[in-house]
């Protein structure tokens, strides 16, 4: 079946400090792959996207590169702000399947002045 | 363009007791998804709908169910509450296998 596991949280950094959130996943299939944000009371919001090997997705100073050697997607901002306080979730669907988001558990980050 | 709107956004109901939760998807979307998201088993797909017909379905009992009409709202609805189907139940609307769009949820509370 499909998985995804993301590291455990809470992740603390000071702000501007560099950012990496680790997310392996296990798919039958070829998945595309995302990174989902919720801040506290809301829904998700997507964060960025990678669809095939070697993409990489990026918006608002986030990356991740999909990487099919090593099954991963690993989340970097080089310089985090305190507004980026909030749970991260890895994702993934995989084509030729229904409409369906297996996700990791979270990683909750918080970002200190 | 609208995002999806999901409403009631908070309900409490007594155990027992049935509610219906409704999702717009964006104006074009025709698939619909539902998720059930909880601190101890995270986010949890519940089932979903592609034009009007459920394609696919996750593991909850039959008390949980849902529809789709013909302009792509659906409704979900659980049957006999229980204290665990507190929640934060999460809709996602989709043109595609490129992005999933959420709602803001309802969170519901089961005393």
């Amino acid at each position: 079946g499909n998985s995804v596991t993301q590291m455990e949280g809470p992740v603390t950094l000071s702000e501007e400090a560099f950012l990496t959130i680790n997310c392996t996943y296990t798919a039958t299939g070829y998945p595309s792959l995302f990174w989902y944000v919720q801040y506290p009371g809301e829904g998700l919001q997507l964060l960025l996207k990678a669809t095939k090997a070697d993409d990489k997705g990026s918006n608002k100073g986030f990356e991740a590169t999909y990487r099919k050697e090593t099954t991963s997607f690993h989340l970097e901002k080089g310089s985090v702000q305190v507004s980026d306080s909030a749970v991260y979730f890895c994702a993934l669907s995989v084509t030729g399947t229904a409409s369906k988001l297996t996700f990791g558990t979270g990683t909750r980050l918080q970002v200190t002045l | 363009k609208a995002g999806v709107t999901q409403t009631p956004r908070y309900l409490i109901k007594t155990r027992g007791q049935q509610v219906t939760l409704s999702c717009s998807p964006i104006s074009g979307h025709r698939s619909v998804s539902w998720y059930q998201q909880t601190p101890g088993q995270g986010l949890q797909f519940l089932f979903e709908y592609f034009s009007e017909t459920q394609r696919n379905k996750g593991n909850f009992p039959g008390r949980f169910s849902g529809r789709q009409f013909s302009n792509s709202r659906s409704e979900m609805n659980v049957s006999t509450l229980e204290l665990g189907d507190s929640a934060l139940y999460l809709c996602a609307s989709s043109a595609g296998h490129d992005g999933y769009t959420f709602g803001s949820g309802t969170r519901l509370t089961v005393v």
